[in-house]
């Protein structure tokens, strides 16, 4: 079945670059998302991309994707104490809610001071 | 534009009883997805419905049920409930082709 790997911890100090990587298996997947999820709370949906793309920039967030080795970065710039949270990466073969999301574990962002 | 509420939001029940879940979507959402987050098995898909149609199904034993009314609004249930039935349960809701957008969650405690 599908399977997105993550890795399950990442320590940056406070004003740098965290980069968060993600791969995936499932060769169908066109929708690929990445997830914020605070102590306590839901999901928050920080980025998306669509397959055909190799790059996205929304502010602080880059998501950078290589579909040949079917993985996803995404990459915060400036990374403040408020970044300090679980970042999900999932995939989707289509948008929308019909084939449900496949989650990655989570990467916990440490943020150093 | 309000978005996807939950309730309750913390529930605890013990072994054998039933629990029902509430989830209302983003005004204008007809898809409505659930999902279990445990610390153990990560974040996994249950059941999604559209337009008061069941029209995907993780792999959960039959226990754990949901249904959707006209206004777009879902419920889940999960009858006898087992220790392992513990978890954050989320709620997601879309439009077509469109993101899914979650809610705070219901927290299940069983014990």
């Amino acid at each position: 079945g599908e399977d997105v790997e993550q890795s399950l911890f990442l320590s940056v100090r406070e004003g740098d670059s965290s980069v968060i990587n993600c791969t995936y298996t499932d060769s169908s997947s066109t929708y690929l998302y990445w997830y914020k999820q605070e102590p306590g709370a839901g999901l928050q949906l920080l980025t998306y991309i669509f397959s055909n793309m190799d790059m996205k920039q929304d502010q602080r967030l880059t998501v950078l994707l290589n579909k040949k080795d079917k993985h996803l970065s995404l990459r915060i710039a400036d990374t403040q104490t408020g970044d300090s949270a679980i970042y999900f990466c999932a995939e989707s073969p289509s948008g929308g809610g019909a084939d449900g999301l496949t989650f990655g574990k989570g990467t916990h962002l440490i943020i150093q001071p | 534009k309000a978005g996807v509420t939950q309730t309750p939001r913390y529930l605890i029940k013990t072994r054998g009883q039933q629990v029902t879940l509430s989830c209302s979507p983003i005004s204008g959402h007809r898809s409505v997805s659930w999902y279990q987050q445990t610390p153990g098995q990560g974040l996994q898909f249950l059941f999604e419905y559209f337009s008061e149609t069941q029209r995907n199904k993780g792999n959960f034993p039959g226990r754990f049920s949901g249904r959707q009314f006209s206004n777009s609004r879902s419920e889940m249930n999960v009858s006898t409930l087992e220790l392992g039935d513990s978890a954050l349960y989320l709620c997601a809701s879309s439009s077509p082709q469109e993101t899914q957008y979650f809610g705070p969650g219901t927290r299940l405690l069983v014990l």
